[in-house]
């Protein structure tokens, strides 16, 4: 079967950097979005990775190791506004994205 | 640019009830796609469409018909509505399904069977 896991909640302090993890099993793989809902929203764009290493893009960077099948999103000098739920999903052999649960990240003052 | 835009934002029925949600984009997109959203669980692929007058099957079907008589336009039905379907129905489009396309999603459709 296909899956995706991510932690399911994580916290940190405003300023600071967090990581967040996501291993992948799918048939096939055309590439790994991230997402970021804002609860009460709907999912809005962050990255993209098809090729292994970092992405980076502002405050937000994405890596993916493909031969492990794993990625992760690194946010970094922390924002209250980034309190939000960030979603990850791989395209499979098909085309179709399979999404993780998300994890939830709450940024402390 | 509205993107994508769904109606209603919130809907209560009651078993047995029909309705249908509509979903439209003025990006020109030719992949739309109807999702839907439980707690603790990944947005699941309700049906989706690779342009104009097609449709296919996605992950959870069961339940639900669809239709995309205009490009713009996608709509979700629900026939005989039933509590399991309680959920938030997210409406997304992108330009193909290959590549780093991303998906734009509407602003969902909170939805409550009784």
């Amino acid at each position: 079967g296909q899956n995706i896991d991510q932690p399911t909640e994580m916290t940190a302090t405003e300023g600071a950097i967090v990581q967040i993890n996501c291993t992948y099993q799918t048939s096939g793989f055309n590439g790994l979005f991230w997402y970021q809902q804002h609860a009460g929203e709907a999912p809005t764009f962050l990255s993209y990775n098809v090729l292994d290493g970092l992405e980076e893009k502002g405050r937000f960077s994405s890596f993916l190791s493909r031969s492990k099948g794993y990625s992760y999103l690194l946010l970094k000098e922390l924002q209250m506004k980034d309190s939000a739920s960030y979603l990850c999903a791989v395209t499979d052999s098909n085309y179709q994205l399979i999404w993780g649960a998300g994890t939830k990240l709450i940024i402390k003052p | 640019n509205a993107g994508v835009t769904q109606t209603p934002k919130f809907r209560v029925l009651k078993t047995g009830q029909s309705m249908t949600l509509l979903c439209a984009q003025d990006m020109n997109h030719e992949y739309m796609y109807w999702y839907r959203q439980d707690p603790g669980m990944g947005l699941r692929l309700i049906h989706y469409s690779v342009g104009e007058g097609t449709t296919a099957k996605g992950e959870v079907p069961d339940g639900y018909n669809v239709s995309r008589l205009k490009k713009q336009n996608f709509l979700l039905g629900l026939e005989s509505a039933a509590p399991s379907q309680t959920s938030v129905y997210f409406c997304a489009s992108s330009p193909r399904a290959e590549g780093s396309d991303e998906q734009f999603f509407g602003p969902g459709t909170r939805l409550t069977v009784l």
